[in-house]
C-alpha cells in the first residue's frame, strides 16, 4: 500500500527565508503526489500536484515541489516566506487504480516569524 | 456557489448516542469522501463514494456508516458514538478521481464525544 511521511510536524521560518517542507513517499507503482494547504478553521486546498509529467511542479502562491524518484521524495519549497504562508501543509499520494483514494501524511505546521 | 457544505459545524455527543453528519455539494461532482483529522495523524479516509448509490471503505471505516442516495449528498453516520470518535470531520468532493481532479473540502464538523 502506498503512504507518505512528512518529516517534522512543525517548521518555523523568518519572513523572507526559504521554506522547505519534507515529504517522502512509499509506493510499489508510479505515484501521483500532491500538496494541500489548510488555513485555520478551513478545509484543505490544492497547492500543486505531480502526475508523471514534469518532475518540477509549480503551484499557487509561489510554491513548487520536485519529484525525485531516486530519493522517493516530493519536498515543497518557496524561496521567500510571507506571513500569509502560515498554515498546515499536507502531502498526499494516490495511484491510478485506487478508485480515487487520496492518502494524506501527518501534516506540517508552518509558522512565519516577522 | 456554495461548494461543499457540512452540517452541523459543531456537536457534542454522549457515549452511545447516534448522529448523522450531512455533506452537500453543488458542483455535480461524482466522487465524495469523508475524512477525520486528528492531531499528529493528518487526515485519514473513513469512507468514500465514486458515484450515486455507491460507497467504499477507506482506511478507518469501523464505527461509521455512509450513504449516497443522491449525487449531491454524502451522509456519515455514527450509530453508537465512542470517545475515540472525537475528531474534526471533513467532507470533500471531486469531479473525477483524486489523481485527475482536486478535492474540494468543506470547513469541517468538530465532534466531541464525552
Amino acid at each position: 500500500a502506498q503512504s507518505v511521511t512528512q518529516l517534522g510536524s512543525h517548521v518555523s521560518v523568518s519572513e523572507g527565508a526559504l521554506v522547505l517542507l519534507r515529504c517522502n513517499y512509499s509506493s510499489s507503482v508510479p505515484p501521483y503526489l500532491f500538496w494541500y494547504v489548510q488555513y485555520p478553521n478551513q478545509g484543505l486546498q490544492l497547492l500543486l500536484k505531480y502526475t508523471s509529467a514534469a518532475t518540477l511542479v509549480k503551484g499557487i502562491n509561489g510554491f513548487e515541489a520536485e519529484f525525485k524518484k531516486s530519493e522517493t521524495s516530493f519536498h515543497l519549497t518557496k524561496p521567500s516566506a510571507h506571513m500569509s504562508d502560515a498554515a498546515e501543509y499536507f502531502c498526499a499520494v494516490t495511484i491510478y487504480n485506487q478508485g480515487g483514494k487520496l492518502i494524506f501524511g501527518q501534516g506540517t505546521e508552518l509558522s512565519v516569524k516577522p | 456557489n456554495a461548494g461543499v457544505t457540512q452540517t452541523p459545524k459543531f456537536r457534542v455527543l454522549k457515549t452511545g448516542q447516534s448522529m448523522t453528519l450531512l455533506c452537500a455539494q453543488d458542483m455535480n461532482h461524482e466522487y465524495m469522501y469523508w475524512y477525520r483529522q486528528d492531531p499528529g495523524m493528518g487526515l485519514r479516509l473513513i469512507h468514500y463514494s465514486v458515484g450515486e448509490g455507491t460507497t467504499a471503505k477507506g482506511e478507518v471505516p469501523d464505527g461509521y456508516n455512509v450513504s449516497r442516495l443522491k449525487k449531491q449528498n454524502f451522509l456519515l453516520g455514527l450509530e453508537s458514538a465512542a470517545p475515540s470518535q472525537t475528531s474534526v470531520y471533513f467532507c470533500a468532493s471531486s469531479a473525477r478521481t483524486a489523481m485527475n481532479s482536486p478535492l474540494h473540502f468543506g470547513n469541517g464538523t468538530r465532534l466531541t464525544v464525552t
